[in-house]
């Protein structure tokens, strides 16, 4: 499978804890996103990168979130102190972005992480 | 800033009917529209889309045009089955590289 992957896809957690979420993206793409579902709700951006480089930032984001991508490969999405209002799914999207015909805007997602803070 | 605007759920119809979920948008420039589905217990899956005025997009018989005079991107299948339930989403590609998304439509599709 050469999909974007995520991992746990499911995470209970109690108020207070810290977790951390991983996604895989596919292994050509340059560019990483990561978005948050609620119930009912589309996907809202929260940041992304470019290779190892975290470009924007969503004012989502608090500064509890945190994000890296080491060496441009597989992305982390730790959150510290999870709140009640940090449950959602947490999904992550790749692209690629460059130069030639196969640069494109399209992003694909990974099945999500679904986060549930008691 | 750019935003999107579909058609309130859900939607429920009889196999075999007609479908228009209706998807209207706000943007600086022209950007990419996009229709993603994300059937039961599974993720986001890509549609359907298109790049510029008057492209249609299609796939698995939906069908899309994207109209600048009326900044709409209406999705529309001629004869949906009971496999096509699912939340529908509209989305535009932000100058900002991310995607905006409208709030989905269910559709539910009775046998």
């Amino acid at each position: 499978d050469t999909g974007v992957s995520q991992n746990p896809r499911h995470k209970i957690t109690k108020r207070g804890q810290n977790v951390t979420f991983r996604c895989d993206p596919i292994s050509e793409h340059n560019r990483l996103y990561w978005y948050r579902q609620t119930l009912g709700q589309g996907p809202e951006f929260l940041t992304y990168f470019q290779n190892e480089a975290q470009l924007e930032k969503s004012r989502l984001l608090s500064d509890r979130f945190s994000a890296e991508r080491p060496k441009g490969s597989f992305s982390t999405l730790e959150i510290q102190r999870t709140e009640q209002g940090d449950s959602a799914m947490y999904l992550c999207a790749s692209s690629f972005q460059g130069a030639g015909p196969s640069s494109t805007d399209t992003q694909y997602f990974g099945p999500g992480t679904r986060l549930t803070v008691l | 800033g750019d935003s999107v605007t579909q058609m309130e759920g859900p939607v429920t119809l009889s196999e075999e009917a007609f479908l228009t979920i209706n998807c209207t948008y706000t943007a600086t420039g022209y950007p990419s529209l996009f229709w993603y589905v994300q059937y039961p217990g599974e993720g986001l899956q890509l549609l359907l889309k298109a790049t510029k005025a008057d492209d249609k997009g299609s796939n698995k018989g939906f069908e899309a045009t994207y109209r600048k005079e009326t900044t709409s991107f209406h999705l529309e299948k001629g004869s949906v089955q009971v496999s096509d339930s699912a939340v529908y989403f509209c989305a535009l590609y932000s100058s900002a590289s991310k995607i905006i998304f409208g709030s989905g439509t269910r559709l539910s599709i009775r046998p």
